[in-house]
């Protein structure tokens, strides 16, 4: 069965460095979007991305956050410099439409990242 | 208004029962209600969904209930099995765009043998 492939699984880093966290969709879908969700709380929405531009994205997604689909396969999340509040687990996901009933997201099994 | 709030936080359920979580929301405009299951470690999985022209669906021993008029939704699931035992959330979208899922704060269902 197609997943949504996630890399690294865990990532550590220190305070202030710039972290990037990719994914692999599902080939034959179209929109992609990244989640995360704080050790024990509910899973939130990041950003959108379609046609290869930013759909919509949450008031967490602020200009520390940047997406980028940089070939046919990849979809990556990039933290310019990272805070101790960045620490959780972040969530790729990828629908093959945006709308009916093909908007079924498809989770990967998300990264973990820790900053120290 | 964009938020689904969800209930219990945590349940306990004897095998062979029934585990039932409920959910509100408040956004009129959200009409697609998923149900997602979560193991530890893993992402959250597509369980089950329903949309408002709809009052129940059902598959297998997972049924969702829809009351439109008082913006709830529950999940029941029927026989619980140990191997239920994940975190339940669920979530709401709008069916048109590029939709976003608001999640529920999840509830962690254990199955007891």
């Amino acid at each position: 069965e197609p997943e949504v492939t996630q890399t690294p699984s865990h990532q550590v880093t220190q305070m202030g460095q710039e972290v990037i966290l990719r994914c692999v969709p599902i080939s034959n879908h179209l929109y992609f979007y990244w989640y995360r969700q704080i050790l024990g709380q509910k899973v939130e929405f990041l950003v959108s991305f379609y046609n290869n531009e930013i759909s919509e994205k949450s008031e967490i997604f602020d200009d520390q956050f940047s997406v980028e689909r940089p070939d046919g396969s990849n979809f990556t999340l990039k933290i310019r410099s990272t805070k101790l509040e960045d620490s959780a687990m972040y969530f790729c996901a990828s629908s093959e439409e945006g709308a009916g009933a093909k908007n079924i997201q498809y989770f990967g099994a998300g990264t973990r990242l820790s900053v120290l | 208004q964009q938020q689904v709030k969800q209930s219990p936080q945590s349940l306990i359920v004897q095998k062979g029962g029934i585990s039932i979580i409920n959910c509100a929301y408040e956004n009129t405009a959200f009409d697609y209600f998923p149900w997602y299951q979560q193991f530890p470690g893993k992402g959250p999985a597509l369980l089950i969904a329903i949309r408002p022209d709809v009052s129940e669906k059902k598959e297998g021993r997972f049924t969702i209930s829809f009351n439109k008029s008082a913006k709830q939704f529950s999940l029941h699931i029927m026989d619980s099995q140990p191997g239920d035992s994940a975190t339940y959330f669920c979530a709401a979208s709008t069916a048109w765009g590029y939709q976003k899922v608001t999640f529920g704060t999840g509830t962690k269902l254990q199955v007891i043998p």
